[in-house]
């Protein structure tokens, strides 16, 4: 099983600033199969990226997605209100079990 | 627009069952596989299992094989985790999402989950 874990579990800071969230995986991803989701109480997880780079449809420039092997970011280059989320990685490669990172909880300072 | 809808979800004993259902609309139901994810408290997204747009192929986590059976009824446009045998470590909420396409098991659409909680 490829295990992600992801850093820092929390991120405080203030709306404007910039996030880099961090995603390792135990094992290379091949083809980058990677993807990020954001999350919120009581609300549906959202796609962000998949293939570690490639913005889902709608999704706001500001986010950006980049890595390969088995070191990959997520890049939020402007926070805006509504970003203060929990995001997660997840790793499509492998036949099951498909595996999630733990989880970065982005807050305002 | 796709839309998931979960229901099912309640308190139950340990060792007891539940049966959770995922409505969708907005897409072809049958060309999709679909996938359970949940998030117990406190703890990261957990794939649980996943199925087919046909049905043929399922797969399930290890913990819970033998427990947990998914199906799905293309006519009605629904999927369905049958629970059974509960434990505490089973409590979370538990979403359907489905596959972004057929070979890329990453999810485009979620629904907003349903709480399953084990409790005595």
């Amino acid at each position: 099983e490829n295990v992600l874990t992801q850093s820092p579990g929390t991120l405080s800071l203030s709306p404007g600033e910039r996030a880099t969230l961090s995603c390792r995986a135990s094992q290379t991803v091949a083809r980058n199969a990677l993807a990020w989701y954001q999350e919120k109480p009581g609300q549906a997880p959202r796609l962000l990226i998949y293939g570690a780079s490639t913005r889902a449809t709608g999704i706001p420039d500001r986010f950006s997605g980049s890595g390969s092997g088995t070191d990959f970011i997520l890049t939020i280059s402007r926070l805006e209100p509504e970003d203060f989320a929990v995001y997660h990685c997840q790793q499509y490669v492998e036949s099951p079990p498909l595996t999630f990172g733990g989880g970065t909880k982005v807050e305002i300072k | 627009e796709v839309q998931l809808l979960e229901s099912g979800g309640d308190l139950v004993q340990p060792g007891g069952s539940l049966r959770l259902s995922c409505a969708a609309s907005g897409f072809t139901f049958s060309s999709y596989a679909m996938t359970w994810v949940r998030r117990a408290p406190g703890k990261g997204l957990e794939w649980v299992a996943a199925i087919s747009g046909d049905g043929t192929y399922i797969f399930y986590r290890d913990s819970v094989k033998g427990r947990f059976t998914t199906f799905r009824d293309n006519s009605k446009n629904t999927l369905y985790l049958e629970m059974s045998s509960l434990r505490a470590d089973d409590t979370a909420v538990y979403y359907c999402a489905k596959n972004f396409r057929n070979g890329m098991a990453f999810y485009d659409w979620w629904g907003q989950g349903t709480l399953v909680s084990v409790s005595s």
